[in-house]
């Protein structure tokens, strides 16, 4: 059964450092999604992406973060510089169409010093 | 305010037992889905509702939307030890379908 997949599973960085997280959607899907689970709290919105553009971003979405389908199958997350507060974990989805089940990775635990 | 209010937040059950989580909003739900997370693991999609009055079953896990389209029930039947984790509910609630809001979780143990 085709899933998401993410890597790392688990990413350790100083404060201030940049990171990349990448994500391979479901090789149909159109639809892909970031959201974050800061830990204890609840499942957040960050992006969603189309068509190689941002359709809906969240208020956490701001300038330190980018998002990329550098190919045709990886989908990147990008905190340029982290900030303590960043630590969460961050979960990828894709859905096939807009109004289809999203469907997630396993997350990639970030946690910043 | 809390957007998507779940409840309750745990639950604690014996095997073969039947049980029910609520999620419920203030606002109209476009799309209502439902998750399995273990902690500190990925979400297991589960079941979709879009339609007022809509229902839908897997296994032993039934998923209803109410007609008015603000409160989702998930129901499993016999729980079992592995229907063990935390049920998450998300929604779509700005009618866009490009983002979901979820709820805080529940928590449910099955005791053996």
């Amino acid at each position: 059964e085709p899933e998401v997949t993410q890597t790392p599973s688990h990413q350790v960085t100083q404060m201030g450092q940049e990171v990349i997280l990448r994500c391979v959607p479901i090789s149909n899907h159109l639809y892909f999604y970031w959201y974050r689970q800061i830990l204890g709290q609840k499942v957040e919105f960050l992006v969603s992406f189309y068509n190689n553009e941002i359709s809906e971003k969240s208020e956490i979405f701001d300038d330190q973060f980018s998002v990329e389908r550098p190919d045709g199958s990886n989908f990147t997350l990008k905190i340029r510089s982290t900030k303590l507060e960043d630590s969460a974990m961050y979960f990828c989805a894709s859905s096939r169409l807009v109004n289809n089940e999203q469907f997630f990775g396993p997350g990639t635990r970030l946690t910043v010093l | 305010s809390q957007e998507l209010e779940q409840s309750p937040q745990s639950l604690i059950v014996q095997e073969g037992k039947n049980l029910t989580i609520n999620c419920t909003s203030s606002k109209t739900l476009y799309g209502l889905y439902w998750y399995k997370q273990k902690y500190g693991e990925g979400l297991i999609f589960l079941m979709m509702l879009q339609k007022g009055g809509e229902e839908k079953s897997h296994e032993k896990i039934t998923a209803k939307l109410d007609e008015k389209k603000q409160q989702s029930s998930l129901h499993i039947t016999a729980s079992q030890p592995s229907h063990a984790g935390i049920y998450l509910c998300g929604a779509d609630i700005s009618g866009s379908a490009r983002q979901l809001t979820f709820g805080s979780g529940t928590q449910l143990t099955v005791l053996p």
